[in-house]
C-alpha cells in the first residue's frame, strides 16, 4: 500500500518558471490537500478537496493552482514561479471528517 | 480565527527523561485537538488525538489532555528514547472539516 506519493522530491526553478507537483493517493480518500512548511511557520494550507471535480482555497493561496479531475490526483500547480515559495510542500488526504491526516513525504523546491 | 500556539525554541534532552511539550489553542465552539510527529526526512503523521473535553490521547507512550478550561492540549511523555527526537506538532481542526490549522512546531533531540 502506497499511500500518498508525491513527486518530485526536489526541484530547482529559476523565477518565473512553471510547474506542477504531482500528488496520487490509493486509499479512495475524497478529501485531499496541500501545505506549505516554512521554518518557525509550521504547516499553512494552500488548497483543498472535498472531492473530484470541487476544490477551494485554503490560508495561503495566492500563486497556486489545483485541480482534481480523479479521486487519486491532487496536482498543484505554480505558474510563475517566486522565491517566497521555496519551501516544502506536504500533500494529504483523508477520508471522513476526522482531521487524520495521511501525509506525503513532501517536495522541497527551491527558487532561484 | 482558530489558532494554535506551541511553546519556543527546540528542546534537548537526555534518554530516559521526562518530556513536555506546551500547547495552546484559540478557537469558537468544540475543536478537535492533534498532535503530530514528523521524522527526519518524513512527512507527518498522527500521533495522538482529542475531540472533546477531559479527552486523553494516548499512542507510543505520548498522553495528552483536552482541557478547555485553560484551552491546553500539552504533550507528554514519561521516558523518552532517542527514537523521539522528531518534530512535534499541534493541531486543531473545527469539527467537521480536515482544514486543520497547525502550531509552528517544536523541534526535539534526545542525546543518549
Amino acid at each position: 500500500n502506497a499511500g500518498v506519493t508525491q513527486t518530485p522530491k526536489f526541484q530547482v526553478l529559476k523565477t518565473g518558471q512553471s510547474m506542477t507537483l504531482q500528488c496520487a493517493q490509493d486509499m479512495n480518500h475524497e478529501y485531499m490537500s496541500w501545505y506549505r512548511q516554512d521554518p518557525g511557520m509550521g504547516l499553512r494550507l494552500i488548497h483543498y478537496s472535498v472531492g473530484a471535480g470541487i476544490t477551494d482555497q485554503g490560508e495561503v493561496p495566492n500563486g497556486y493552482n489545483v485541480s482534481r479531475s480523479t479521486t487519486e490526483d491532487f496536482p498543484l500547480r505554480l505558474l510563475s514561479a517566486a522565491p517566497s515559495q521555496t519551501s516544502v510542500y506536504f500533500c494529504a488526504s483523508t477520508q471522513g471528517n476526522t482531521g487524520e491526516l495521511f501525509f506525503g513525504e513532501g517536495s522541497r523546491l527551491t527558487v532561484l | 480565527g482558530d489558532s494554535v500556539t506551541q511553546m519556543e525554541g527546540p528542546v534537548t534532552l537526555s534518554e530516559e527523561a521526562f518530556l513536555t511539550i506546551n500547547c495552546t489553542y484559540t478557537a469558537t465552539g468544540y475543536p478537535s485537538l492533534f498532535w503530530y510527529v514528523q521524522y527526519p526526512g518524513e512527512g507527518l503523521q498522527l500521533l495522538l488525538k482529542a475531540t472533546k473535553a477531559d479527552d486523553k490521547g494516548s499512542n507510543k507512550g505520548f498522553e495528552a489532555t483536552y482541557r478547555k478550561e485553560t484551552t491546553s492540549f500539552h504533550l507528554e511523555k514519561g521516558s523518552v528514547q532517542v527514537s523521539d527526537s522528531a518534530v512535534y506538532f499541534c493541531a486543531l481542526s473545527r469539527s467537521g472539516n480536515n482544514r486543520l490549522a497547525f502550531g509552528k512546531g517544536n523541534q526535539v533531540v534526545v542525546i543518549p
